[in-house]
């Protein structure tokens, strides 16, 4: 079935410590996003990518870092310049028509998230 | 600031109660509003996208409406499944992201 797949379900950070969660689609899907949920607030946007060896910087993108080096592939580095990464970390993906494609309304679809914690 | 704001943080109902939740949005150019539903521990689900005032969408027990400042989200005679968080998102012309709210978390007794 086609989706989005997020890895790991559950991840552990050391202090001082980069760690890459993992986000792929099979939706054939040209935008990506990576969001933060905390409790008590709505998603925010860390970062998204419109196309291949694009990305732009979302609303607290400080201490993070990403790639796209392929279409299907969205990895998202928590750096260890981030101070407080304990966050439900989500990846979502949109049909989209190129660049510039934000007069398009399709949906953003998610995956199922990774949860990080400090150790 | 563009804001979306959801009501009532939590709701309680009986199984077959209907009520309806609430997302308010500041005026600012609306391209789109997008209703998800948010299982504990996993990612929203894709629900509803509403595009102009008077626009009406519905699937199986619920149904979205929108107006010039606010969407609703009709749940009627919701079962014990319908239990979730629902989470509202808007898009502003020229904004290249959706602004969330916070979402409204749903209990339904049995």
């Amino acid at each position: 079935d086609g989706g989005i797949t997020q890895s790991p379900k559950y991840l552990f950070r050391k202090e001082g410590q980069n760690v890459t969660l993992s986000c792929e689609q099979n939706l054939n899907h040209d935008a990506m996003y990576w969001y933060r949920q905390d409790p008590g607030q709505g998603l925010r946007l860390i970062y998204y990518s419109q196309i291949v060896n694009d990305f732009q910087k979302g609303d607290i993108a400080e201490g993070y870092s990403v790639s796209r080096e392929k279409k299907e592939s969205f990895p998202l580095t928590v750096t260890s310049a981030q101070k407080n990464p304990t966050a439900f970390y989500l990846c979502a993906s949109r049909k989209s028509m190129g660049q510039g494609s934000w007069n398009s309304n399709q949906p953003q679809h998610f995956g199922d998230g990774t949860r990080l914690s400090i150790l | 600031e563009d804001q979306v704001t959801q009501s009532p943080e939590a709701l309680r109902l009986q199984e077959g109660e209907s009520s309806s939740l609430n997302c308010s949005y500041t005026v600012s150019g609306l391209r789109g509003l997008f209703w998800y539903r948010q299982d504990p521990g996993k990612g929203p689900e894709f629900l509803f996208t509403l595009y102009s005032a008077g626009e009406e969408k519905e699937k199986e027990r619920l149904k979205a409406t929108l107006t010039k400042k606010e969407s609703f989200l009709h749940i009627t005679a919701p079962k014990p499944e319908d239990s979730a968080t629902y989470l509202c998102a808007v898009h502003y012309t020229g904004f290249q992201k959706l602004v969330f709210g916070t979402g409204t978390r749903l209990l339904v007794s049995p």
